[in-house]
């Protein structure tokens, strides 16, 4: 089945310590992203890679590291995590970033409490 | 600035009745628009897509509209179903060039619930 794997879906963490969200998809998509959704603020871009060894900045990468050293995955890296942080984290994949024939497929989400 | 604007932020209809949204952005150089259907919890699903010439699309019981002179697209559902409850979200992407790639725009969603 084609889709998209996050894990973990859950997180409790304390303040500081180094935490990894894996994202992983089986679909040869180049595009990956990272998101975060707060409360009354929607979908907030963290970071994008347009492919293998390519990752830029989206609107709120503070705080945040990724890595894309293989297609099919591209991590999430809190390095120092604080409770400002505590957020519904969503990866996407498409084939390519701005082709209108396709959509982002979502993973399932991973839900972060930093405390 | 590149931004994405829905309306209402909620709504609530009755089972059966059909409703419409909104989204209005300002994203240039415009590429394409998306909507997507977002239950609690879970990942956003793709309705719909369009690009800079088409006007219309449907998926089922879902229809969006685009107006790229006016920078407004609208979903329209019909004959809503209580499945139909989730927040509907509008992205919008730029043509993939400076500080425009690889980057999406998101709205806030408008948040659906149907009763019975």
């Amino acid at each position: 089945e084609a889709q998209v794997t996050q894990n973990p879906r859950y997180l409790i963490t304390v303040t500081g310590k180094k935490l990894t969200v894996t994202c992983s998809q089986n679909m040869n998509h180049e595009y990956m992203s990272w998101y975060r959704q707060d409360p009354g603020l929607g979908l907030r871009q963290i970071y994008y890679s347009m492919n293998v060894e390519v990752t830029d900045k989206g609107d709120v990468p503070e705080g945040y590291k990724v890595s894309r050293k293989e297609k099919r995955n591209f991590p999430l890296i809190l390095e120092s995590p604080s409770p400002n942080q505590t957020s519904l984290y969503f990866c996407a994949s498409s084939p390519r970033q701005g082709s209108s024939n396709y959509g982002y497929t979502f993973g399932s989400g991973t839900r972060l409490t930093v405390v | 600035k590149n931004q994405v604007e829905q309306s209402p932020q909620s709504l609530i209809i009755l089972e059966g009745k059909n409703c419409t949204l909104q989204c209005n952005y300002t994203v240039s150089p415009f590429s394409n628009l998306r909507w997507y259907k977002q239950d609690t919890g879970r990942g956003p699903v793709s309705l719909t897509i369009m690009t800079f010439s088409e006007n219309t699309k449907s998926n089922g019981r879902y229809t969006a509209t685009l107006d790229a002179d006016t920078k407004q697209s609208s979903l329209h559902i019909t004959a809503s179903q209580l499945s139909d409850s989730a927040s509907y979200i509008c992205v919008v992407s730029a043509i993939n060039r400076g500080s425009t790639l690889g980057r999406l725009y998101f709205g806030r969603g408008t948040q659906l619930t149907v009763w019975p």
